[in-house]
């Protein structure tokens, strides 16, 4: 039983390009969301997606946005990448908001800006 | 705001310590509080949970208590590991679904065979 994958694993972005980073969650799970977590910090809630909508958002900028598919599988993307926007990104599935099931992580993918 | 502070690290035991790692929490509301682990080169995990006052959580040795007088949920283990060496976090969720958390900083515990 696969868990959460996330791709790429790595990737190195130059300031004001664009990022997209791929998530599948673990077989079963409906619910995908993502976290920035900077080095040295705890992860920061970005946002949730669930029935192919954005349900709830943190503290993030317009720069960043997602998607779900139909297949649960879900994309964060970045414009107009900052230095700071470097991190660790990390995506998370469950079972269906309000179920109270636990979050199931992926390993994450490091982005470096330059 | 709603927030979660933890002791910092790193903190370095010998095998078969006792470990307390120590958690208050700031919320609106009723949270549900957690302890996930990260272990090096993996994802964060779910460590343990409780998500009403007095509840202790448990897992691999591992407790905490929900102490709402203190508003604190400190995470405890008898007698650690090498294993045990990770980063923990301490968090919150003010959602049934659990799925917006809101993490501390993060500890960095180590332990010496």
């Amino acid at each position: 039983d696969a868990g959460v994958t996330q791709s790429p694993t790595h990737l190195i972005k130059t300031r004001g390009q664009q990022v997209t980073l791929r998530c599948s969650p673990k077989s079963g799970h409906d619910t995908v969301s993502w976290y920035q977590q900077a080095l040295g910090q705890g992860p920061q809630f970005i946002f949730q997606y669930y029935e192919e909508e954005e349900r709830q958002r943190g503290n993030f900028p317009d720069r960043f946005s997602g998607h779900q598919f139909p297949n649960y599988s879900s994309e964060l993307n970045v414009n107009a990448l900052l230095l700071g926007d470097s991190a660790l990104y990390l995506c998370a599935s469950s079972l269906e908001q309000g179920q109270g099931s636990p979050l199931h992580f992926g390993n994450g993918t490091r982005l470096t800006v330059t | 705001g709603d927030s979660v502070t933890q002791m910092e690290g790193p903190v370095t035991l010998s095998e078969e310590a006792f470990l307390t790692i120590n958690c208050t929490y700031t919320a609106t509301g009723y949270p549900s509080l957690f302890w996930y682990v990260q272990y090096p080169g993996e994802g964060l995990q779910l460590l343990l949970k409780a998500t009403k006052a007095d509840d202790k959580g448990s897992n691999k040795g591992f407790e905490a208590t929900y102490r709402k007088e203190t508003t604190s949920f400190h995470l405890e283990k008898g007698s650690v590991q090498v294993s045990d060496s990770a980063v923990y976090f301490c968090a919150l969720s003010l959602y049934s679904s659990a799925s917006k958390i809101i993490f501390g900083s993060g500890t960095r515990l180590s332990i010496r065979p």
